[in-house]
């Protein structure tokens, strides 16, 4: 099991510009989330869906959009990118039930210059 | 709306020694509390997890510890070794909530 997967690592974009990323599992897990983290900050919540179609927004959700078409996949798109957004973004999925623990890729650094 | 406090951004501490970081959150509600580790690079890996009507809980040489009259879990990492240096981070749920995560604390172990 590669347990979840994020593409790219890295990236660099210019303000403006639109990207995709990406966040694969093979758990099977309903739960999948958008985590960013900043140095000071921790780690806050994008958006989360509960399961195929549903989507819901976290705590600092402007600037992204997201969709969730099967159990797999959750992208997390950047419209028009600010270096406001220069983090690093990780995907996080959870069993359904249970004690909510998280189970996070390995995260993708993307710089907005 | 839930807030988590890791008092300390950063904790040294002598090889061998025992290692406690806090965590305060300022809700009560029927809850747990989890802790994660993270490495440079790497994304949070799961720890421990404690239930509101848990007093303690240990997992080798890690105790987590949970007061809800304080709201304050308390974690420990016995006997420490330079390869226990990491940030720790801790997070709240009430039931089926998202987590809310705390800044975490960096920890380094010295030789």
């Amino acid at each position: 099991n590669a347990g979840v997967t994020q593409t790219p690592k890295f990236q660099v974009l210019k303000t403006g510009q639109s990207m995709t990323l990406q966040c694969a599992q093979d758990m099977n897990h309903e739960y999948m989330s958008w985590y960013r983290q900043d140095p000071g900050m921790g780690l806050r919540l994008i958006h989360y869906s509960v399961g195929a179609g549903i989507t819901d927004q976290g705590e600092v959700p402007n600037g992204y959009n997201v969709s969730r078409s099967t159990t797999e996949d959750f992208p997390l798109r950047l419209l028009s990118a600010a270096p406001s957004q220069t983090s690093v973004y990780f995907c996080a999925t959870r069993e359904s039930g249970g004690a909510n623990v998280l189970t996070f890729g390995a995260g993708s650094r993307l710089t907005v210059l | 709306s839930q807030k988590i406090e890791q008092n300390s951004e950063a904790l040294n501490i002598q090889e061998g020694k025992t290692a406690t970081l806090t965590c305060n959150y300022t809700n009560y509600s029927p809850a747990y509390l989890q802790w994660y580790r993270q490495d440079p690079g790497r994304g949070p890996v799961f720890l421990l997890l404690i239930r509101e009507n848990e007093k303690e809980k240990r997992k080798e040489r890690l105790k987590v510890t949970f007061d809800t009259t304080l709201k304050q879990s308390l974690f420990h990492i016995t006997a420490s070794q330079p390869a226990d240096s990491a940030t720790y981070l801790c997070a709240h749920s009430t039931g089926n909530t998202p987590l809310v995560f705390g800044k975490g604390t960096r920890l380094s172990v010295i030789a």
